[in-house]
This record gives structure tokens, C-alpha cells and sequence, in this order.
């Protein structure tokens, strides 16, 4: 079965500067991976997806994540952290077979930026 | 611009009691998918439909919990003899259909407390 950890209970980071969400993905097959942001009492919200092709994967609201094969990871990142940023991050894998496209998540991570 | 809604925003019920929740979909969208968010649990896969039909129905966690979806549109989810351990958060998603490329489209989710 296709899973995602997040290592990371919670990430603290200050305003301006860089954050990094870690994830790391064990699947048979090409991966299709996703984050997801879940702000408090809201759905979640689409960042972005690898699919195929470049490493480096460009998103929403100035986040980015780095597809790296060799070590199963596709860590979240972004260079200049917002407070406004803080909310709960989720990594996700699609599961199954062709046309059946329900995601794994990871267990989420806290995202506390301070001012 | 109309995205995934979901109704009611908040149930509060009685043990024993059933209850429907109900999706709107993104206009368009074929694909169809109800999670589950618990505390303990952290997000589930419950069931997802293609057009009307279910393929995979393997994240229902009970036979109390069942799920039908009209018109390839409108999606009810129906918890029977609700029981305190269905208090969670119900999100359903939506997306393009195809292979699984597509990111799934989330709604604000309906939140169940059952007594």
C-alpha cells in the first residue's frame, strides 16, 4: 500500500525565514503526491501535485516542494515564511489502481510562524 | 466561483440517531469522495464515486455507514444508529475524473458530535 510520513509533529519558524514541511513516500509505481493546507475550521486546501516531470513542483501562494527520488521525500518548502502562513499541512499519496484516486494522507504537521 | 459545498455545517445528534450529510460538488467534477477527520484517527478515505457508481467503498468503516450519489452529482452520506465514536469531521472532495492526476477540490466539511 502507497503511505506518506510527516516526521513532524510541528515546525516553528519566524517570519522571514525559510520553512521547510518535511514528507517522505514509500509506493510501488510512479508516486502522485500533493499538499494540502487546512487553515482552523476551514476544508482543505489544494498547494500543489508531482506528477511527472520537473523535481521542483511550484505552488499556491508562494510554496514549492522538491521531488527527490533518492531519498522517497517531497519536502514543502518556502523562502520567506508569513505569519499568515500558519496553519495544518498535509502530504498525500494517490492509492490504487488507474481511475481509482483516493489519497493517503500523512498524519499532518503544525505550521507555527511567529512575528 | 461555486467550489465543494457541504450541509449542514454542523450536527449535533443523539446516540442511535441517523443522520444524512449531504455534497454539492464542483460543477463538472465526475469524481466524487468522502474522508473522515478525527482526532485520533486523522484523515480516512471512506468511499469515492465515479459518475453514480462506487468502486471503492472500502474505507466505510461499518455497515452503519453508507453512501449514494444522483445524477452523478449530489452526494448523501447516511450514518445509521450514529454511535460517540462517528463524531469526526465528514469532508467530501471533488475532481476531474481520469487517472488520478487530478487534485481533489475540498468543502468546509460538516462537523458531527454525536452524544
Amino acid at each position: 500500500a502507497q503511505s506518506v510520513a510527516q516526521p513532524e509533529d510541528q515546525v516553528n519558524v519566524a517570519e522571514g525565514n525559510p520553512l521547510t514541511v518535511k514528507c517522505t513516500y514509500s509506493v510501488s509505481g510512479n508516486p502522485y503526491l500533493f499538499w494540502y493546507v487546512q487553515y482552523p475550521n476551514r476544508g482543505l486546501q489544494f498547494l500543489l501535485k508531482y506528477i511527472t516531470g520537473d523535481n521542483l513542483v511550484k505552488g499556491s501562494y508562494g510554496f514549492e516542494a522538491e521531488f527527490n527520488k533518492s531519498q522517497t521525500s517531497f519536502h514543502l518548502k518556502k523562502p520567506s515564511a508569513l505569519v499568515s502562513d500558519s496553519a495544518l499541512y498535509f502530504c498525500a499519496v494517490r492509492e490504487g489502481e488507474w481511475g481509482f484516486q483516493k489519497l493517503v494522507f500523512g498524519t499532518g504537521t503544525r505550521l507555527l510562524v511567529s512575528p | 466561483g461555486a467550489g465543494v459545498s457541504q450541509s449542514p455545517s454542523n450536527k449535533v445528534t443523539e446516540k442511535g440517531k441517523d443522520v444524512e450529510l449531504r455534497c454539492d460538488p464542483i460543477s463538472g467534477h465526475t469524481a466524487l469522495y468522502w474522508y473522515r477527520q478525527s482526532l485520533g484517527q486523522g484523515l480516512e478515505f471512506l468511499i469515492y464515486f465515479q459518475g453514480n457508481s462506487a468502486p471503492d467503498k472500502s474505507g466505510l468503516p461499518s455497515d452503519r455507514f453508507s453512501a449514494e450519489r444522483t445524477g452523478g452529482s449530489v452526494s448523501t452520506l447516511t450514518i445509521q444508529r450514529t454511535q460517540q465514536e462517528d463524531s469526526a469531521v465528514y469532508l467530501c472532495a471533488s475532481s476531474l475524473g481520469g487517472q488520478g492526476r487530478n487534485e481533489q477540490f475540498f468543502g468546509p466539511g460538516t462537523r458531527l458530535t454525536v452524544l
